[in-house]
């Protein structure tokens, strides 16, 4: 069974566009993240979520709006995808917010 | 200002020699927590191993182990006997504890290793 898992794992799409990533964990945590890996492979926090609550907001353009419809999940959702959008984003989970943080497979997201 | 640095270039080291990976980080806090992530090609993120601030043993985990410091602020991962399928970036990062929930890990740039036979 997978921990976390994302969808899709590949996402291709034109400039303007609006996509969406879903991740879901199975784990039981109460707190979700997304991450963000650039070109460059540096890794940075995005948002995070507790118990559905939206905890750290780092400085994020607001055309990504996460969506936490429950414990168990916490979708990307992106508007008017831009070039510099293209990246590596990943899902994390963690017991408590202090817990260890288990990541999902990724989903790279290239705007043409 | 960065929190988790990791300057080493790429490294090259042969199948069943032990490599060290060197991690300093920046913090006043006096609780926090170190991680070592491993991303292969295949590019998923998996956990090695946890150092918390307050344990007094290095952690070990299988072949890895953490080599921590804390007046130093080092946290050097440690891997023996190293294999083929050890080549990957290894990402070390740091847990700021924040309020409940509000945990962040800060990550280093990476070490790519490369494993020969």
């Amino acid at each position: 069974d997978t921990a976390v898992s994302q969808t899709p794992k590949y996402l291709v799409t034109q400039m303007g566009n609006d996509k969406s990533i879903k991740c879901e964990q199975n784990l039981g945590h109460d707190t979700m993240y997304w991450y963000k890996q650039d070109s460059k492979k540096f890794l940075k926090i995005m948002f995070s979520y507790n118990n559905k609550e939206l905890i750290i907001n780092e400085t994020v353009p607001n055309r990504f709006s996460p969506k936490s419809p429950d414990k168990a999940h916490l979708n990307l959702h992106i508007n008017s995808l831009e070039l510099g959008d293209s990246a590596v984003y990943f899902c994390a989970a963690a017991a408590g917010g202090f817990g260890k943080q288990f990541f999902g497979p990724g989903t790279r997201l290239t705007v043409l | 200002a960065q929190k988790i640095t990791q300057t080493q270039p790429g490294m090259f080291v042969q199948e069943k020699e032990a490599v060290t990976l060197d991690c300093t980080y920046d913090t006043s806090d006096q609780s926090y927590g170190l991680f070592w992530y491993k991303q292969p090609s295949s590019g998923e993120m998996i956990f090695l191993i946890y150092q918390g601030s307050y344990d007094e043993q290095n952690a070990t985990e299988g072949r890895y182990s953490l080599n921590f410091q804390k007046a130093r602020k080092s946290a050097n991962l440690v891997i023996s006997a190293s294999q083929l399928g050890d080549s990957a970036m290894y990402f070390c990062a740091m847990r700021e504890e924040g309020f409940y929930g509000n945990n962040r890990l800060a990550f280093g740039k990476g070490n790519q290793v490369v494993v020969i036979p």
